[in-house]
């Protein structure tokens, strides 16, 4: 079925350390994969994604990878920062031209100051 | 920057009501969805809705939820009779011809 595992589901680093969250996908036809950021009580903002004709993509401090063959991809945040805070969902597009999302369970990232 | 919109930001029920939960997605976007996130637990797929009428729905989605954009730029989801498993945060989302979907703010219902 539809599925999107999601690791650590807790992450506690310190400032200036990276930290790493991990997902596996269960459709091997989904091709869009978005990672989004939410703080306390506000909606999912989204902060990179990645489609599967590629198999990296960075953008300043985030970058995101994607192993087709095994169904993971991964979010990278170099040089963390306490206002990195937050829970973070990886998510897979599925069913076609609906574009539904498929969310993970949620990485709550700590950045110890 | 357009961003799409809820309301209202909070909403509390006496179990068995009905509620009405609006959403005014981006105006140029052409695919809308719903979504609900339990306190604490991931974001849920509910429906989503193209050219008028519902694409696909979940198992979440009974015959108690309905979806309707009933003029060019509103998009509601309606609960007909709420239960206190329905208490929840409701997002709309809404996307372009690309695979961005952009998220409301949400509105946290809470069914007493």
């Amino acid at each position: 079925g539809e599925n999107v595992e999601q690791h650590p589901s807790t992450l506690s680093v310190q400032e200036g350390d990276s930290a790493v969250i991990k997902c596996t996908y269960s459709d091997s036809a989904s091709n869009y994969f978005p990672w989004y950021k939410q703080e306390l009580g506000k909606r999912p903002q989204l902060i990179i994604d990645i489609r599967s004709n590629v198999g990296e993509k960075k953008d300043q401090r985030i970058a995101v990878t994607l192993n087709k063959t095994a169904k993971h991809f991964s979010l990278h945040i170099t040089e963390t920062q306490p206002e990195d805070s937050a829970v973070y969902f990886c998510a897979a597009h599925y069913g076609g031209a609906t574009n539904k999302l498929i969310f993970g369970t949620g990485t709550l990232l700590a950045v110890q100051p | 920057e357009p961003e799409v919109t809820q309301t209202p930001s909070h909403q509390v029920t006496q179990m068995g009501q009905e509620v009405i939960l609006r959403c005014v997605p981006i105006s140029n976007h052409l695919y809308f969805y719903w979504y609900r996130q339990i306190l604490g637990q991931k974001v849920e797929f509910l429906v989503s809705f193209y050219n008028n009428e519902i694409s696909e729905k979940s198992e979440i989605f009974d015959d108690q939820f309905s979806v309707e954009r009933p003029d060019g730029s509103n998009f509601t989801l309606k609960i007909r009779s709420t239960k206190l498993e329905d208490s929840a945060m409701y997002f709309c989302a809404s996307k372009s011809n690309q695979e961005t979907q952009y998220f409301g703010p949400g509105t946290r219902l809470l069914v007493l």
